[in-house]
């Protein structure tokens, strides 16, 4: 069976400081990722999403970037944290073909900056 | 541009009651539609998914969905609510118009009375 795994679950960084969070799934090949941030327990924003390695597609200008150096890990990162970058980071992955598949989600990342 | 509405922000319900969280959606092409529930502090899980065929979809739990064509509409349904339902319910549609995309809905928060 298919799992993703996400880390850290939860981190607190100061302003300015960077930024990695991981994802890892397991059990399947050549998935789509994807990378969300849900503000304030609602709706949720896609930031980027991958169809494959070193494929990346960014949804929304701003101070972060995404990374796909193998086909199953997908990274986020920032160089300067911003207090705005606060919020639950998703990650997800769906089924490359037959389109259109559900998504499965992992666990989340609560990041706070200060 | 594909899109979802979510009306309620809120759903309240007692116990063994019957319960409904509306969506609308608004699509060009086919409409491919789903919905996910999220626990506290956790990542979504699918529930659900209309592609074709049968407008009743049923999904995980006990939930099921009707797609309505005409009404543009894909409500959330379950006969006998429980305390354990309680959460966010999201509904989200498939956009094919650029990339691979799900547009999410705002989110309805379900709480279930006992």
């Amino acid at each position: 069976s298919q799992t993703i795994h996400q880390w850290p679950a939860t981190l607190v960084q100061p302003v300015g400081s960077p930024l990695s969070l991981e994802c890892t799934v397991e059990g399947t090949s050549n998935p789509n990722l994807y990378w969300y941030r849900q503000a304030a327990g609602r709706g949720l924003q896609l930031l980027f999403y991958s169809v494959g390695i070193g494929q990346i597609s960014s949804e929304v200008p701003q101070n972060l970037s995404a990374s796909r150096p193998q086909d199953r890990q997908f990274i986020l990162s920032s160089k300067k944290l911003l207090l705005s970058d606060s919020g639950f980071y998703l990650c997800a992955w769906s089924l490359a073909r037959p389109e259109p598949n559900e998504q499965f989600f992992g666990p989340g990342t609560r990041l706070t900056v200060l | 541009a594909q899109s979802v509405a979510q009306p309620e922000d809120q759903v309240n319900v007692a116990e063994g009651n019957p319960l409904t969280v509306k969506c609308t959606y608004s699509v060009s092409g086919n409409p491919y539609l789903f919905w996910y529930v999220q626990y506290p502090n956790r990542g979504l899980q699918f529930l659900l998914k209309y592609i074709t065929g049968d407008n009743l979809v049923k999904g995980s739990y006990g939930f099921e969905a009707e797609f309505n064509k005409s009404q543009t509409s894909f409500h959330l349904k379950k006969p006998s609510a429980l305390v354990s339902d309680s959460a966010l319910y999201f509904c989200a549609v498939r956009d094919f118009t650029g990339g691979f995309k799900t547009i999410f809905g705002a989110g309805t928060r379900l709480f279930v009375k006992a």
